[in-house]
C-alpha cells in the first residue's frame, strides 16, 4: 500500500505570510505525528494525533503554528506569519497505534524556504 | 530534559569496514531504542529497534548493541557498502507526561562508505 504522503515537497514564501502543509497517513494508522528537522539537527517532536484529537502539543514552538485532523486521516499543519527560523523540513510520520513499540512510518517531508 | 547524544557527527569508512555509530541517554523510563536510515530528500526509515531487556539484536548487515547499566546503545554495520552512505539517528521512546509517547532522536551520523 501506499506509504505516508506530504505535500508539498519544497515551499519557498516571504517572511511573514501563512502556509499550510498536509499530510496523508498510510490507511488505518490511527497515530499521526509531526516533527520538524533543521539542517544538521536530529528531529523535533511537534504534535501528535490519535484520531481527530491532539492530547500533545508540547513540542509545538509557538502560538504561530496549529494543526488539525480530519476523519482521522488527513492532518494540516500551519504556521503563521513565517518568520525565516521557520525554516526546515517538516515530517510527518503515523503508525497503527500509541503503543509504544508501534514503528513510525516517515513521510518525505516538506522543504519551507522562508525568504 | 529528555536527551538522546549521538556520535559520531559524520564518519567515512571503505568498502567492507564496520562503521560504528554511538548513542547515551539519560532517562532511565525510555524503554525502545530504534535507529532511522535517511537518504537525502527522504523522510527516516526504520531500520532496526531494540528493547531495554535484550542486549543485542542482529538483523542482516546491522547490529545493534545495548548497555543497559551505562545507558548507551550503539549501532555496528558489518561488510559496509557504498549504498549505506546516508545519515543515521538512533532514538528512545518513553512516555512525554503530557499524553503520548514520545521518540526522542540525536542529531544523526552522516556516514559514507567509500568504494
Amino acid at each position: 500500500g501506499a506509504g505516508v504522503s506530504q505535500s508539498p515537497s519544497n515551499k519557498v514564501t516571504e517572511k511573514g505570510k501563512d502556509v499550510e502543509l498536509r499530510c496523508d497517513p498510510i490507511s488505518g494508522h490511527t497515530a499521526l505525528y509531526w516533527y520538524r528537522q533543521s539542517l544538521g539537527q536530529g528531529l523535533e517532536f511537534l504534535i501528535y494525533f490519535q484520531g481527530n484529537s491532539a492530547p500533545d502539543k508540547s513540542g509545538l514552538p509557538s502560538d504561530r503554528f496549529s494543526a488539525e485532523r480530519t476523519g482521522g486521516s488527513v492532518s494540516t499543519l500551519t504556521i503563521q506569519r513565517t518568520q525565516q527560523e521557520d525554516s526546515a523540513v517538516y515530517l510527518c510520520a503515523s503508525s497503527l497505534g500509541q503503543g509504544g513499540v508501534q514503528p513510525q512510518h516517515f513521510g518525505d517531508g516538506t522543504r519551507l524556504s522562508i525568504l | 530534559q529528555q536527551q538522546v547524544k549521538q556520535s559520531p557527527q559524520s564518519l567515512i569508512v571503505q568498502k567492507g569496514g564496520i562503521p560504528i555509530i554511538n548513542c547515551a541517554y539519560e532517562n532511565t523510563a525510555f524503554d525502545y531504542f530504534p535507529w532511522y536510515q535517511q537518504f537525502p530528500g527522504k523522510g527516516p526509515a526504520l531500520l532496526i529497534a531494540i528493547r531495554p531487556d535484550v542486549s543485542e539484536k542482529k538483523e542482516g548487515r546491522f547490529t545493534i548493541s545495548f548497555n543497559k547499566s551505562a545507558k548507551q546503545f550503539s549501532l555496528h554495520i558489518m561488510d559496509s557498502q557504498p549504498g549505506d552512505s546516508a545519515t543515521y539517528f538512533c532514538a528512545a521512546l518513553g512516555y512525554s507526561g503530557a499524553g503520548s509517547y514520545q521518540l526522542t532522536f540525536g542529531k544523526g551520523t552522516k556516514l559514507s562508505v567509500i568504494p
